[in-house]
């Protein structure tokens, strides 16, 4: 089974500060049609978790330049260059071979 | 802009089986696969399994012998079944369109 390791389990960050969440995982997700599946969410709360990064690196429709996405094989990072008050939440990462999530890292603003 | 909306108990007793419809305005199940995620309170997400248009699907081994997930093209719909609750299955239920777009869920507790 695939394992995503996500680090670190929280974040407290000043706004205006950069952020960076890291998500590992136990198997290669280089899918054989040269494509990683592998997503960022981010849960608000009381919302239901709304995507920001698809296939590791692209900027779903709506979502602000201050996110990115990178990383392959195994590794991959989710950056916020500029944490802003409303991106307070629980951000998961998901791979979509298996369709396992990481456990969630929460971030909270200083 | 396709929009998702999970209905269905609230309240299901333990050993029976918990039935959710999810109702998709803006778009035809045609256009992509559909995803069933639940998340029990407090908790992190866990996928439960989707069906394509074709009808083929792929379940979360740890639920597959539980789960059911069925398409209701008439009624621009998607279903899902789990049987033989517990208390374990107590979750917020999701539905999805593919990995991109998420309805607001439902809570379902699993209590006598």
């Amino acid at each position: 089974d695939i394992v995503m390791t996500q680090t670190p389990l929280s974040l407290s960050v000043t706004p205006g500060q950069p952020a960076s969440i890291s998500c590992k995982s136990s198997q290669s997700l280089l899918h054989s049609d040269g494509k990683t599946y592998l997503y960022w969410y981010l849960q608000k709360p009381g919302q239901s978790p709304q995507l920001l990064i698809y296939e590791v690196s692209n900027r779903f429709s709506g979502v602000p330049d201050r996110f990115s996405g990178s990383g392959s094989g195994t590794d991959f990072t989710l950056k916020i260059s500029r944490v802003e008050a409303e991106d307070v939440g629980v951000y998961y990462c998901l791979e979509t071979i298996q369709y396992t999530f990481g456990q969630g890292t929460q971030l909270e603003i200083k | 802009q396709v929009q998702l909306q999970e209905s269905g108990p609230g309240l299901v007793n333990p050993s029976e089986t918990l039935s959710l419809t999810c109702t998709v305005s803006g778009g035809s199940l045609s256009s992509d696969y559909w995803s069933w995620i639940r998340q029990p309170p407090g908790k992190g997400l866990e996928w439960i399994g989707y069906i394509r248009y074709s009808g083929s699907t792929n379940y979360r081994p740890s639920l597959k012998s539980r789960v059911t997930i069925s398409l209701d093209t008439s009624k621009n719909q998607v279903s899902l079944r789990l049987s033989s609750v517990t208390a374990a299955d107590t979750a917020v239920y999701y539905c999805a369109r593919g990995v991109r777009a998420w309805g607001q869920g439902t809570l379902v507790t699993v209590s006598s």
